[in-house]
């Protein structure tokens, strides 16, 4: 069964230091999301990406990031300036584009464990 | 997207049906009812979604009332992996998933 992939699975940085999380969406899947979770806090979405571009984002989703579809298969999230509170995990998901009662169901990855130091 | 309320936890012995109650009383007619969950810190899980009518997969059954204000989802027979955070979300076409805290459901052997 054709699943998300997410890389790397920990990553531990300074604080300020630039990261990228890196993700395989399913193949044949066109729309691209991040969500992060804080430790013991929901699940949130940060950013929805179709098309080569920004279709929706959230509060969270400041400056500091950025999302690109580099090639025909990665999708990366990037934190410029990481800070403290960015420790968390970080969920990249995918689905087909709206059209149809299963089109759109999202299927997450494994996530990235990220801690700002 | 509609607001849903769940119970923060529940049990559930190892190989009875688990029924997890969702409440979404102001749910609107183009909005699906999405189940996710999310075992320990793992990439949240699609089990099954619905509009007005019952489904069923491999995974689960949703049962919707008639109104559409509530819903069930029943894991018929529970096992220990199926311990996790259970997720009901109400979500229109072409939204992001809003997760709340969901049901921590717990499997007791």
């Amino acid at each position: 069964e054709p699943e998300v992939t997410q890389t790397p699975s920990h990553q531990v940085t300074q604080m300020g230091q630039e990261v990228i999380l890196r993700c395989v969406p399913i193949s044949n899947h066109l729309y691209f999301y991040w969500y992060r979770q804080i430790l013991g806090q929901k699940v949130e979405f940060l950013v929805s990406f179709y098309n080569n571009e920004i279709s929706e984002k959230s509060e969270i989703f400041d400056d500091q990031f950025s999302v690109e579809r580099p090639d025909g298969s990665n999708f990366t999230l990037k934190i410029r300036s990481t800070k403290l509170e960015d420790s968390a995990m970080y969920f990249c998901a995918s689905s087909l584009p709206p059209g149809g009662q299963y089109q759109e169901t999202q299927y997450f990855g494994p996530g990235t464990r990220l801690l700002v130091l | 997207d509609a607001k849903t309320t769940q119970p923060p936890s529940m049990d559930c012995a190892e190989g009875r049906a688990a029924n997890l109650p969702c409440n979404h009383s102001t749910i609107s007619g183009n909005e699906y009812v999405y189940w996710y969950r999310q075992i320990h810190s793992q990439g949240p899980q699609y089990i099954i979604h619905g509009l007005k009518n019952n489904e069923t997969n491999e995974m689960a059954s949703l049962i919707i009332t008639e109104d559409r204000k509530s819903s069930t989802l029943i894991l018929p027979h529970a096992t220990l992996r199926d311990t996790a955070v259970y997720y009901c979300i109400a979500r229109t076409t072409g939204n992001q998933f809003y997760f709340g805290t969901g049901t921590s459901l717990t499997v007791i052997p």
